[in-house]
């Protein structure tokens, strides 16, 4: 089955801790993006990258980084300088490219608490 | 910063009625994406319209872009009861990178 994976589905965080969300897809896809969803507020992006070992900032980078290593990983470090982490993490993946393949495929999230 | 703006937040149907919704964008676009999400999961690709098409057909889902005055509608006809979600607008310009809005809401009442 071709997709993208987010892991874990569920998420506590310590005030202070660093913890780092998977997200693994399978499609070949050139671009991957990560968004976080708070209620009422639609999807934020947060870092994106469209090539390996390759990535840019987002609208709400601080507190957060990134790693592109390898095509089909883009894990997402959500370190202790986010100040208010509790959200809904979205990762999805796109080929990046013009033409009809340009829609995102996301995963099926990740949801972070702060404890 | 939030490209697409959704109208309305929220809207509520009985099954068999036709759902519009709505999304005003502010800069130029290249394409145009409808996604739906259900709730605590992850959204799913409806349809794309490109900025030179002003319309696009996708089983009971129309959507309409138009260019000059930045908007566009999807249109859902004889709503069922799982078409519950929420349903997002998608803008993409130059770097191809979607920039959502806030949503509608949709509620669709057996």
């Amino acid at each position: 089955d071709g997709g993208i994976t987010q892991s874990p589905k569920y998420l506590f965080r310590k005030e202070g801790q660093n913890v780092t969300l998977s997200c693994e897809q399978n499609l070949n896809h050139d671009a991957m993006y990560w968004y976080r969803q708070d209620p009422g507020q639609g999807l934020r992006l947060i870092y994106y990258s469209q090539i390996v070992n390759d990535f840019q900032k987002g609208d709400i980078a601080e507190g957060y980084s990134v790693s592109r290593e390898k095509k089909e990983s883009f894990p997402l470090t959500v370190t202790s300088a986010q100040k208010n982490p509790t959200a809904f993490y979205l990762c999805a993946s796109s080929i990046d490219r013009e033409g009809p393949g340009t829609e995102a495929f996301f995963g099926q999230g990740t949801r972070l608490t702060v404890v | 910063s939030q490209q697409g703006e959704e109208d309305p937040q929220a809207l509520s149907i009985q099954e068999g009625e036709n759902a519009t919704m709505n999304c005003s964008y502010k800069t130029s676009i290249n394409n145009l994406q409808w996604y739906r999400q259900n709730s605590g999961r992850g959204l799913v690709h409806l349809i794309l319209i490109r900025s030179n098409e002003r319309e696009k057909h996708s089983g009971r889902l129309r959507v309409t872009l138009d260019t000059s005055k930045k908007s566009s509608s999807l249109l859902i006809t004889a709503s069922r009861a799982a078409d519950t979600a929420s349903y997002f607008c998608a803008t993409a310009g130059g770097s191809y990178i979607p920039t959502f809005g806030r949503g509608t809401s949709l509620i669709v009442h057996p």
